[in-house]
Order: structure tokens, then C-alpha cells, then sequence
């Protein structure tokens, strides 16, 4: 079965410290993954996806196909990093399966 | 361009009352999808929607039904509410980005059934 997993529930970190968001996936085929964001009294929205190999807002997150591992990472975090995450796996065209989410704490 | 539009944004049912929550998107997208949000759970798929005319059950369907009205209408209903539904409920709809698909929300309607 396709499964997503953030094994944290919060993390909380001091503004300038590094920030790494655990996801692991499980999918026996060619995984598309995604990291949504949910910042307080926002809708959620799309922050980067595997497949552009991009960095938005400072985060980046590398697919590792091995350790089925797709976890997010920011060298230095800000205040206004504190938000929801969701790690989420493109399983069938367009089904989607999220993770149980991380709430991040950036604390000043 | 509003995105993705829902109504209402809160309601209070009492158990066994029905309600259809209503979700509406301007992207032309093909696909649209019902999530409910509790905490510890992270998103769960209700139901989806491909294309128009069609619907397909997601993880966590019993309790629930929708009706793609048209390409821009999507619309979930409880039938007989129950205390276990109080959640947060969140429509989305997906096109394509290149080869990669990516999904837009709504702002979310949070139901208590009492």
C-alpha cells in the first residue's frame, strides 16, 4: 500500500538554526512527491515538488530513492517558517496520499 | 481568478442532519478532491473526481457522497451527520504543471456535528 510518513509531530528550532523535516514513503512505483504548506489562517499551498529540483523560500528537498526518503531541509531557519508542512506522494495519475504532517516551531 | 471557493466556512449540524458542502474552482482543471483535516491524521482522501461524469472513492468514503456537477462544481454531502465527522473539511482541484501534477485548495470549511 502507498503510504506517506512524518514521524514528527512538532519541531521546534531556534531562529538560525538548521531545519530538517523527516518524510519516508512507501510506493512500488515511480514516486512524484510534493511538499505542501499550511502558514496559520492560510489555505494549504504547494512549496516544491521533486521533480523541479528547486528551492522555494530557502528550502530544498532531495528524493532519495533508496532510503525512500524525501525530507526538507532549510540551512537556516526564519520566524516566518513556522507553518504546517505535509509531505504528500503522487500515487495514481492524480490520487494523492498526505503524510500526517509536521508542525514546525521557529522560535526568535 | 478566485482558485478554489467553498461554502460555507463553519456549520454546526446536530446528529443525523444532512448538509451538502459546496466547493467551486475557475482553473479548468479536470481533477477536484474532498479531504478532511484532524489532527494526528494529517489529510485523508474522501472522495475524488477525474473529469466530469466521473467519481471514485478515496480512504475514508463511508458516511459521505458527492456529485461533480459540472467541470467547475464539485459537492459533498453527509446524508446523516454523526459526532465522528466533526473535522475539517478541504476541496482541491489539480491540472498540470509540466509533468507534474499539483493541487490548489480551498480555504477549508470546519464542521462540528453535535
Amino acid at each position: 500500500a502507498q503510504r506517506v510518513t512524518q514521524p514528527e509531530k512538532l519541531l521546534s528550532v531556534f531562529k538560525g538554526a538548521p531545519v530538517e523535516l523527516k518524510c519516508n514513503y512507501s510506493y512500488s512505483g515511480s514516486p512524484e512527491l510534493f511538499w505542501y504548506v499550511q502558514y496559520s489562517r492560510q489555505r494549504l499551498q504547494l512549496l516544491l515538488r521533486h521533480i523541479s529540483r528547486e528551492s522555494i523560500k530557502g528550502f530544498t528537498a532531495d528524493l532519495n530513492k533508496g532510503e525512500t526518503s524525501f525530507h526538507l531541509k532549510k540551512p537556516f531557519a526564519q520566524e516566518e517558517d513556522s507553518a504546517m508542512y505535509y509531505c504528500a506522494l503522487n500515487y495514481n495519475f492524480n490520487k494523492f496520499y498526505f503524510g500526517s504532517g509536521t508542525k514546525l516551531n521557529v522560535k526568535p | 481568478n478566485a482558485g478554489v471557493t467553498q461554502t460555507p466556512k463553519f456549520q454546526v449540524l446536530k446528529t443525523g442532519q444532512s448538509m451538502t458542502l459546496q466547493c467551486a474552482q475557475d482553473m479548468n482543471h479536470n481533477s477536484m478532491y474532498w479531504y478532511r483535516q484532524d489532527p494526528g491524521m494529517g489529510l485523508r482522501l474522501i472522495y475524488y473526481s477525474a473529469s466530469e461524469g466521473t467519481t471514485d472513492k478515496g480512504e475514508v468514503p463511508n458516511g459521505y457522497n458527492v456529485s461533480r456537477l459540472n467541470k467547475r462544481e464539485f459537492s459533498l454531502r453527509l446524508e446523516s451527520a454523526a459526532p465522528s465527522q466533526t473535522s475539517v473539511y478541504f476541496c482541491a482541484s489539480s491540472g498540470t504543471s509540466g509533468r507534474s501534477y499539483e493541487q490548489y485548495f480551498g480555504p477549508g470549511t470546519r464542521l462540528t456535528v453535535t
